[in-house]
């Protein structure tokens, strides 16, 4: 049974600070999403990584795909209350599994 | 340009009772898949519908049931509803590329048991 492991499961900081989520996994996956998602509201796509080692950006927010396409990462810059909402990133087997997600409260 | 709906928003069933939750896909879509969300959790994958035909499924029992109508519209059914049964139920529509294409969500069901 492949699984996406996601860590921290919460996440609770102040607006300005930097955080980085993480998604790991024994498997290989041929490609990786990460969506948010709000209260009350199915998950958004945030961005789709295909290639190990392939970093995007999105504004303040940096993904990344490990180099073995196992793992990856999300990194948010000065983060701010508007980012608040959970996290979840979803790996290609060929269906799409998702991590149990990050929920991240951002304080103002 | 619709996006994903799904209905009804909200529901209460008791034990033992049946369920159908109903879901249009995004325009051009014509690729559906369904998930279960606990809360506080990520989504379970049941599973997903193509050309009318369940092409992959999750881990569920054969009480979640499916169809897909030949306008992509999809229905998910559940029978001798059990509390555990209690969660967020979301549809998403995508194209048809195996776990590569991007999904698009409804805001889901949320389905009490009691």
């Amino acid at each position: 049974t492949q699984l996406l492991e996601q860590s921290p499961q919460f996440l609770s900081i102040q607006e300005g600070e930097n955080l980085t989520v993480y998604c790991n996994s024994s498997s290989v996956f041929s490609s990786l999403q990460w969506y948010r998602q709000e209260p009350g509201e199915g998950p958004v796509l945030l961005v789709t990584v295909v290639t190990g080692g392939e970093v995007k950006k999105l504004k303040r927010l940096t993904f990344q795909f490990g180099d073995a396409r196992k793992d990856s990462s999300l990194h948010i810059t000065a983060a701010q209350p508007g980012d608040t909402g959970l996290y979840l990133c979803a790996g290609a087997s060929p269906k799409l599994i998702f991590g149990q997600g990050t929920e991240l409260s951002v304080k103002p | 340009d619709a996006g994903v709906t799904q209905s009804p928003t909200h529901l209460i069933k008791t034990r033992g009772q049946q369920v159908t939750l109903r879901c249009s896909p995004k325009s051009g879509h014509d690729t559906v898949s369904w998930y279960q969300q606990a809360l506080g959790q990520g989504p379970q994958f049941i599973f997903q519908y193509y050309e009318e035909e369940e092409r992959q499924r999750g881990n569920f029992p054969d009480r979640f049931s499916g169809h897909q109508f030949p306008n992509y519209s999809s229905e998910l059914n559940v029978n001798a509803l059990l509390l555990g049964d209690s969660a967020l139920y979301l549809c998403a529509s995508s194209y048809p590329e195996f776990g590569r294409s991007p999904l698009h969500f409804g805001n889901g069901t949320r389905l009490t048991v009691t």
